[in-house]
């Protein structure tokens, strides 16, 4: 149990398809995160949400979509996604002090788009 | 943004031989320096963290790491790995105050019973 939860954990779609992906975190953190992890690259940081208001946005394509209704929960929207898509999508979360920023991650969702 | 390299990509080693995986960054402000690992099949954690004072940290399960500023590296160690201890490992890095963590590519460790 990490304290991060992912939905689902696996997920195939087709490139013409809409589909959601869910995290929830049970630590009362306050910042939240989508990182993408492929294969022999590194984690590429897609949003931040702090206090449930997006701080970052790493040039992500608009097919990816974030969601923080709350400090919990955290979704990522998906449309119209290409193959190169399919990768793992890692939730995490953090409490945000200036000493700390240690990240606890979810398991992952695994997404292949066909 | 800073960014992380991480110079091995796969390491294979036998049981009780001693580990060391590189890691550079390149910021030329306060950091604060992660290593995570991922067992097969698990999640992301948090193997070790520097965030000020002695540069040598110690970790969970035998790893330690040394923070060389002047050499802006951040290598983790570990004297005698166990099989046990195959699985990936990230070195991450973020500007201190801010949570843009950036991960390098990952090693993966192969450890031979």
């Amino acid at each position: 149990e990490t304290g991060v939860t992912q939905t689902p954990r696996h997920l195939v779609m087709g490139m013409t398809n809409k589909k959601s992906l869910k995290c929830e975190q049970h630590l009362g953190h306050n910042a939240m995160y989508w990182y993408k992890q492929s294969a022999k690259k590194p984690l590429e940081l897609m949003f931040v949400y702090n206090f449930k208001e997006q701080t970052e946005n790493n040039s992500v394509p608009s097919r990816f979509s974030p969601e923080c209704p709350n400090s919990s929960h955290l979704f990522l929207h998906l449309h119209t996604l290409q193959p190169e898509d399919s990768a793992l999508y890692l939730c995490a979360s953090s409490q945000v002090t200036y000493d700390t920023g240690e990240l606890f991650f979810g398991e992952g969702s695994r997404l292949t788009v066909l | 943004a800073q960014s992380v390299s991480q110079h091995n990509h796969h390491v294979i080693l036998s049981e009780a031989a001693s580990l060391e995986l590189g890691c550079n960054y390149s910021y030329g402000g306060t950091v604060n320096l992660f290593w995570y690992v991922q067992y097969p099949g698990q999640h992301l954690q948090l193997l070790l963290k520097y965030f000020s004072g002695d540069p040598l940290v110690k970790g969970i399960k035998g790893f330690e790491a040394e923070f060389i500023k002047s050499k802006f590296s951040f290598n983790l160690r570990k004297p005698s790995v166990q099989w046990s201890d195959t699985a990936e490992y990230f070195c991450a890095v973020n500007a201190g105050g801010n949570n843009d963590m950036r991960f390098g590519a990952g090693t993966r460790l192969t450890v031979k019973p």
